[in-house]
């Protein structure tokens, strides 16, 4: 069974730095992998996928990074703002690409 | 540009009643997923539906039913409720690409749901 972990659990970093979150899942034999951002109350908004033959994907000031044979992807963030804060989760389908595995998210603020 | 729109926003019930919970999208995609997002057990996946008359089991089926008569709705019901089912339940629906896979799924703002 997938299972898929993201580290740390919560960040919080002054308005400016560049982060990045981690998100590791145990089957590598994955079509994809998807980035989602959730604002407090609201649903999931798609950020970036990427493909199982890419490594990454830029939209903006966002990167997101897969190395499928160590199982691990990494979201990077540049110049965080005060809007980015928010929960960001990773999610991979199964086989037959029909179902979602979420990680647990990370919750990050960002301080002005 | 409505995308995925879920009604109720808000509800409460008590132990035994029942509810459908109703989703419909603009998009024209195939498929589309029922979640329940709790805290510490992360979003799992209830059921879904590959196409209109369509419906398969997720992770955590039981408790509810779903149906998918029309491509643009996808309804989930709990017959008789129960405080376990307690949760913010998301819809959201995707194109699926059979060479690259799942396509990026949208998702509606979630009903919150309370079981007393």
């Amino acid at each position: 069974k997938q299972e898929v972990t993201q580290i740390p659990a919560a960040l919080s970093v002054p308005e400016g730095e560049n982060l990045v979150l981690n998100c590791s899942f145990t089957d590598s034999a994955i079509y994809n992998l998807q980035w989602f951002r959730q604002d407090p109350g609201k649903g999931l908004t798609s950020l970036l996928l990427i493909q199982s033959s890419q490594r990454e994907q830029t939209s903006g000031r966002l990167n997101a990074s897969l190395d499928k044979s160590s199982g691990r992807s990494t979201l990077y963030i540049a110049a965080s703002q005060p809007g980015d804060s928010a929960t960001y989760l990773c999610a991979v389908p199964n086989n037959a690409g029909n179902m979602l595995t979420f990680g647990g998210g990370t919750r990050l603020m960002v301080k002005p | 540009n409505a995308g995925v729109t879920q009604t109720p926003k808000f509800r409460v019930l008590k132990t035994g009643q029942s509810m459908t919970l109703l989703c419909a999208q603009d998009m024209n995609h195939e498929y589309m997923y029922w979640y329940r997002q709790d805290p510490g057990m992360g979003l799992r996946l209830i059921h879904y539906s590959v196409g209109e008359g369509t419906t398969a089991k997720g992770e955590v089926p039981d408790g509810y039913n779903v149906s998918r008569l029309k491509k643009q709705n996808f309804l989930l019901g709990l017959e008789s409720a129960a405080p376990s089912q307690t949760s913010v339940y998301f819809c959201a629906s995707s194109y699926f690409n059979a060479g690259s896979g799942a396509q990026p799924q949208h998702f509606g703002d979630g009903t919150r749901l309370s079981i007393l």
